[in-house]
């Protein structure tokens, strides 16, 4: 069955730090793996997918993730953080062939930037 | 993307009663999906609506409770009937786009608080 997981709940970083926010996968046959943010009082806004080629993909807002298939995972970073960064972020997996379209979401993480 | 938008913004509902959610799309799409984003909780796929068939719900969910509506292939309705406080959720739709790897974009949002 597919799965993703968001081992934090939480990630606390500084203004102009770089951020990181994890997310494995666990999915039969190759994965399309996306990234959502929810600002508050809001709905979720696509950041960026892996489908296949480059394992960096870059998305909006600078932000950027890394599929590593061996260690089946797909963080998501930014070189920078802002404060305007702080929302809820999102970690979704859909499988390569499926006859479904349904997306998998991991639990979520809250990212809070200190200024 | 797709512009989505939906109504109403926001509702507090009494138990017993029923609330019909909107969900409109600025181009025409063919599939559509609802999802439940309980308080402080990930989002569940509630349920796939395609223009001119019946909705496919996922496990946990029936039509009896969640009745879709999918006149056309730019909008789509949920009701969420005899409503409990465990229905209080915010209820998104989302449609796919793209040609290659469709990616899902989500409307804001109905927040829902049943008392």
């Amino acid at each position: 069955a597919q799965s993703v997981a968001q081992p934090e709940d939480q990630v606390n970083v500084a203004e102009g730090n770089p951020l990181t926010v994890k997310c494995t996968y666990s999915v039969s046959g190759n994965p399309y793996l996306f990234w959502y943010v929810q600002y508050p009082n809001r709905g979720l806004q696509f950041l960026l997918k892996y489908i296949t080629g480059d394992n960096l993909v870059k998305g909006s807002y600078g932000f950027e993730a890394e599929f590593n298939k061996s260690q089946t995972s797909f963080h998501l970073k930014k070189p920078s953080a802002l404060v305007s960064d702080s929302a809820l972020y999102f970690c979704a997996v859909r499988a390569y062939g499926g006859a479904t379209n349904k997306l998998i979401f991991g639990t979520g993480t809250l990212l809070a930037v200190q200024p | 993307s797709a512009v989505i938008s939906q109504k109403p913004s926001r509702d507090i509902c009494q138990r017993g009663t029923s609330l019909t959610i909107q969900c409109q799309v600025d181009s025409q799409v063919t599939m559509m999906f609802w999802y439940r984003q309980q308080p402080g909780q990930s989002l569940t796929l509630i349920a796939t609506a395609n223009q001119g068939s019946e909705a496919t719900y996922e496990s946990g969910f029936v039509i009896d409770k969640f009745p879709i509506s999918r006149p056309n292939l730019t909008f789509s309705t949920l009701t969420v009937s005899n409503m409990s406080p465990e229905d209080s959720s915010i209820y998104l739709c989302s449609v796919e786009e793209g040609a290659v790897v469709e990616t899902q974009y989500f409307g804001p949002g109905t927040r829902l608080l049943v008392l």
